[in-house]
């Protein structure tokens, strides 16, 4: 059974970064793409991005260059990046395997992220 | 940016009434390219639809997708009472690649 589990930091101060990494378990790191998806409160879903097995990353322009997703496959993993947070980020936080046509199967329980000063 | 409209915002049904979710794009959307999934509660969102009309592993047959181009459905043929819950469809293309709809919550009535 595939299950994906996600770690960091669960509070923030406005400007500065959230780190949250997210583990593999029960399946191929190679054969599919990991992405990040976040759900700000009350709202609707959000794509931050996804990085394949090449480890190539790509982005929603949306966050400005504020993101970074890389990948540790030795160790079965992908984290995520995203600097000079403000309140506007704070949201629950997703890792999900995504399939080649980037629907995504496999959804890890999410990280509740909260930005305040 | 493909922009997904979901429609209604909200649906009050009764169970064992039939559902139909429509989930509209701003732009022609590829067949394999468009999804749905069900939220509740405290959860993660869940797989149920891919390819517009593949039904996720483990997903009962009263669920069914279909549409093509701009216009799409999610159909839940006879509601139970798992079902109710918030609905959301996603594309893949364009820039950014994936976006979701707003979602459409089901209600029991």
């Amino acid at each position: 059974q595939v299950q994906l589990q996600q770690w960091g930091a669960g509070l923030l101060k406005p400007s500065e970064t959230l780190s949250l990494t997210c583990g593999v378990y029960g399946a191929s790191f190679s054969d599919s793409y990991w992405a990040w998806v976040r759900q700000s409160p009350g709202k609707g879903l959000e794509w931050i991005g996804e990085i394949d097995h090449g480890r190539r990353p790509e982005y929603n322009p949306s966050f400005n260059n504020r993101v970074t997703i890389s990948s540790q496959p030795s160790n079965k993993q992908f984290s995520l990046s995203l600097r000079s947070v403000t309140v506007a980020d704070t949201a629950i936080y997703y890792c999900a395997r995504a399939a080649f046509f980037h629907y995504m199967d496999v959804w890890g329980k999410g990280t509740t992220v909260t930005v305040s000063s | 940016e493909i922009v997904l409209t979901q429609s209604p915002g909200t649906l009050s049904l009764s169970p064992g009434e039939r559902a139909t979710l429509s989930c509209r794009a701003s732009q022609s959307v590829g067949s394999n390219s468009l999804s749905w999934y069900q939220q509740k509660p405290g959860q993660a969102p869940r797989l149920l639809i891919y390819g517009t009309s593949n039904r996720a592993t483990g997903i009962p047959d009263r669920f069914s997708g279909g549409g093509s181009g701009t216009d799409f459905t999610l159909t839940i043929s006879r509601l139970e009472s798992e079902d109710f819950a918030l609905y959301y469809c996603q594309q893949f293309g364009g820039s950014p690649p994936v976006t979701f709809g707003g979602g459409t919550k089901v209600e029991i009535k």
